[in-house]
């Protein structure tokens, strides 16, 4: 299984709303990663996960919210987003140390759409 | 991180062999690069990456010139389906700090 699986595709919020996306794997993968990515720009690095454990958060504001409840989910917690956070949010993860070449497995993002 | 720089868009025709070519004049010893693809509405796929000299898989071949500043991923008779984005990064394998560049907008018509 080398599938990163994210969860739902489509989200429709309004900027009083509190919703979640969900991002599974199952390869074994010890580091997992969120990624946001507006229209004709390239993805966004947000937070990394490395064995559960909070290691990068790349200065992103508080209504996002991340969460590793195990080594195989990965969630981002939305709360009073405004219409400007409105993208694609990729969920990717990758190997940890050994043979690790550091390629990211990504999913097939969550198109999330602020109202 | 070492900065890249990439051509922002470039066109083709199916059949045709597309090279693309990466700089990254301030690539650190423990560096590698990689190169992604990504299709619209999708998340970016790995291609290949390498260290020096050549690499080659079933989907593309990778030049690393002896210095290293630079690298060109070369897609062999690319068909209208190698329309998309292709991302140039570059890293040391152990970090988690993946970062993508502006890529390139391949484009290939019939």
């Amino acid at each position: 299984d080398t599938e990163v699986t994210q969860t739902p595709k489509h989200l429709v919020m309004g900027m009083t709303n509190k919703k979640s996306l969900k991002c599974e794997q199952h390869m074994g993968h010890r580091a997992m990663y969120w990624y946001k990515q507006k229209a004709k720009k390239p993805p966004e690095l947000m937070f990394v996960y490395s064995y559960e454990k909070l290691s990068i958060n790349e200065s992103v504001p508080s209504r996002f919210s991340p969460e590793c409840p195990n080594s195989s989910l990965l969630n981002l917690h939305l709360h009073a987003l405004q219409p400007e956070d409105s993208a694609l949010y990729l969920c990717a993860s990758s190997q940890v140390g050994g043979s690790n070449t550091g390629e990211l497995f990504f999913g097939e993002g969550s198109r999330l759409t602020v109202l | 991180l070492a900065k890249t720089t990439q051509p922002i868009s470039m066109d083709s025709y199916e059949g045709q062999e597309v090279n693309i070519t990466c700089s990254h004049n301030n690539i650190a010893t423990n560096d590698y690069i990689t190169w992604y693809q990504q299709f619209p509405s999708q998340g970016p796929r790995f291609i290949i990456q390498g260290y020096k000299t050549k690499v080659t898989n079933e989907v593309a071949s990778l030049f690393i010139p002896a210095d290293r500043k630079s690298s060109t991923l070369s897609l062999p008779r690319v068909s209208l389906s190698d329309t998309a984005v292709y991302y140039c990064l570059v890293g040391d394998t152990g970090g988690f700090k993946t970062i993508f560049g502006a890529g390139t907008r391949l484009f290939v018509k019939a």
